[in-house]
C-alpha cells in the first residue's frame, strides 16, 4: 500500500462544474496536508493546506479533511480551463521533527471548455 | 519577494560524469529540502537542511549524492558519478521553521543522464 494514494486520472469535467479530487493516506497520525497544482514542466504551486478535520475554503477551492477515514479532498468550484493541471496531495508524516512531505502521484484534471 | 530559484534548469550529461545542482531558497527560510521525481513516479523526498545542518537525509539514494549548504543560505546537490537511473526532475523547496509549515517549490532542474 502506498503511503499517499491518488487516482491518476485524467478527471474530465465541463467548464463551470465542480471538480472533486481525492487523496488517502496511510499514516494515521499525520497532521498536515497540502494540495499543490502543477502545470506541465512547471514547479508545484501551493493551493491549500489544512490541519484540522472539516472544511477549509479559499475562493473557489475547498479542502476537506477526515482524519478518522484518512482522506483529504480538494473541491474546485466553477472549474475553468485554466484549472487543467496535475493536482498533487502531500502529507507531512506524524514522526516528531519530520518535516518532509510524502506525495501522491497526482491527479490530472482536464476542464473542458 | 523572490521565490525559490534553481540552476541549471536543464542538464544533459553522460553516465559517469559529475553534475552539481544549485538551489537558492526564499530569503529568511531556514528549512531547505531536496526532492526528486523520476519518470512516472511520485515526487520523493531526498533530504532536509535546517540552516547549514542536515536534519534528515533518509531519502538520499546512495553515497553518489552529496548535498551541502555552507553558511545556511544556498544549497548544492552533487551527483558523482551519475548513473542512468539518476535522470529525473530535482526540486528544491524551502519553508519557515516550524513542522508542518507549507513548503514552496522551485522550478526544478531536469537532469538527463545518457
Amino acid at each position: 500500500q502506498k503511503e499517499v494514494e491518488q487516482n491518476s486520472g485524467p478527471l474530465s469535467v465541463p467548464e463551470g462544474a465542480i471538480a472533486s479530487l481525492n487523496c488517502t493516506y496511510s499514516d494515521r497520525g499525520s497532521q498536515s496536508f497540502f494540495w499543490y497544482r502543477q502545470y506541465s514542466g512547471k514547479s508545484p504551486e501551493l493551493i491549500m493546506f489544512i490541519y484540522s478535520n472539516g472544511d477549509k475554503e479559499d475562493g473557489r477551492f475547498t479542502a476537506q479533511l477526515n482524519k478518522a477515514s484518512q482522506y483529504v479532498s480538494l473541491l474546485i468550484r466553477d472549474s475553468q480551463p485554466s484549472d487543467s493541471a496535475t493536482y498533487l496531495c502531500a502529507v507531512n508524516p506524524s514522526a516528531s521533527g519530520t518535516y518532509k512531505y510524502i506525495f501522491g502521484t497526482g491527479t490530472r484534471l482536464k476542464v473542458l471548455a | 519577494e523572490a521565490g525559490v530559484t534553481q540552476f541549471p534548469s536543464h542538464s544533459v550529461i553522460e553516465k559517469g560524469q559529475t553534475v552539481t545542482l544549485r538551489c537558492d531558497p526564499i530569503s529568511g527560510h531556514d528549512n531547505l529540502y531536496w526532492y526528486r521525481r523520476v519518470m512516472g513516479k511520485e515526487i520523493k523526498f531526498l533530504l532536509h537542511f535546517v540552516k547549514e545542518s542536515k536534519q534528515d537525509e533518509s531519502g538520499m539514494p546512495n553515497n553518489r549524492f552529496l548535498a551541502e549548504r555552507t553558511g545556511g543560505t544556498y544549497s548544492t546537490l552533487k551527483v558523482q558519478p551519475a548513473e542512468l537511473e539518476d535522470s529525473g526532475v530535482y526540486f528544491c523547496a524551502s519553508s519557515q521553521n516550524l513542522q508542518g509549515k507549507a513548503q514552496y517549490f522551485g522550478p526544478g532542474t531536469r537532469l538527463l543522464v545518457l
